[in-house]
């Protein structure tokens, strides 16, 4: 299996444009997470997916942010309007069953927003 | 709320060493704990799983044991390499729903 994949994996962009990250999880993991890498605030979850459904987005800083999953093997993370405070290394993870086994990362999308 | 610590935060130590890092949370109800490796500008790879019934996993030059009664986790690494630099996160689960937890994690340099 290639592993969890994600495109872009450098997106430079500037304040007020939409982004959309993409990610394809391993075939047959019916879990997907995406998190956000910031040297001040460390890795945090944004939101994760069981079986395509949103299951906890409290992780989403605000209404800008949106994630869709609309079938098992594609899901997108997208900002809009983007800001400057928006720049951090997005990662999107899958795993089997949620809980018990291990999570698979990408190797993440790099987002600097001017 | 659960809190994650890594303690150093860098370590630096020369080849052929054995080491310890070490991962400390608050809240002893966990469900299991995950250890991983991310090296400079790469995604995270798994190294360990330790489910809350378990007290350690081994694989390898690797060893991660864990006490709960303590919150406590380390990640032993024997006969230390230059390739074995990288920063090291521990990060749990509270519950069996998939949110990770993460430490802020320990950066290993491993001179030759």
């Amino acid at each position: 299996d290639a592993g969890v994949i994600q495109s872009p994996r450098h997106e430079v962009t500037e304040m007020g444009q939409e982004v959309t990250l993409r990610c394809k999880p391993i075939s047959g993991h019916d879990y997907l997470f995406w998190y956000r890498q910031t040297m001040m605030r460390g890795l945090e979850l944004l939101i994760y997916f069981n079986n395509n459904v949103p299951i906890d987005d409290s992780g989403m800083p605000e209404d800008r942010f949106s994630a869709k999953m609309p079938n098992a093997s594609f899901s997108t993370l997208k900002i809009q309007p983007s800001e400057p405070r928006d720049s951090a290394v997005y990662f999107c993870a899958s795993s089997l069953a949620g809980g018990y086994y291990e999570q698979y990362f990408g190797p993440g999308t790099r987002l600097t927003v001017t | 709320k659960q809190e994650v610590t890594q303690i150093p935060a860098a370590l630096s130590v020369p080849e052929g060493e054995n080491l310890v890092l070490n991962c400390s949370f608050t809240d002893s109800a966990i469900y299991n704990l995950q250890w991983f490796r991310q090296d400079p500008g790469k995604g995270l790879t798994s190294l360990l799983l330790i489910q809350s019934s378990q007290r350690e996993q081994t694989s390898g030059r690797l060893n991660a044991s864990l006490d709960k009664s303590s919150g406590r986790s380390t990640l032993y690494i024997a006969a230390s390499q230059p390739g074995d630099s990288a920063t090291y996160l521990c990060a749990l689960k509270r519950n069996q729903g998939g949110k990770l937890i993460f430490g802020q994690g320990t950066e290993l340099s491993v001179k030759p």
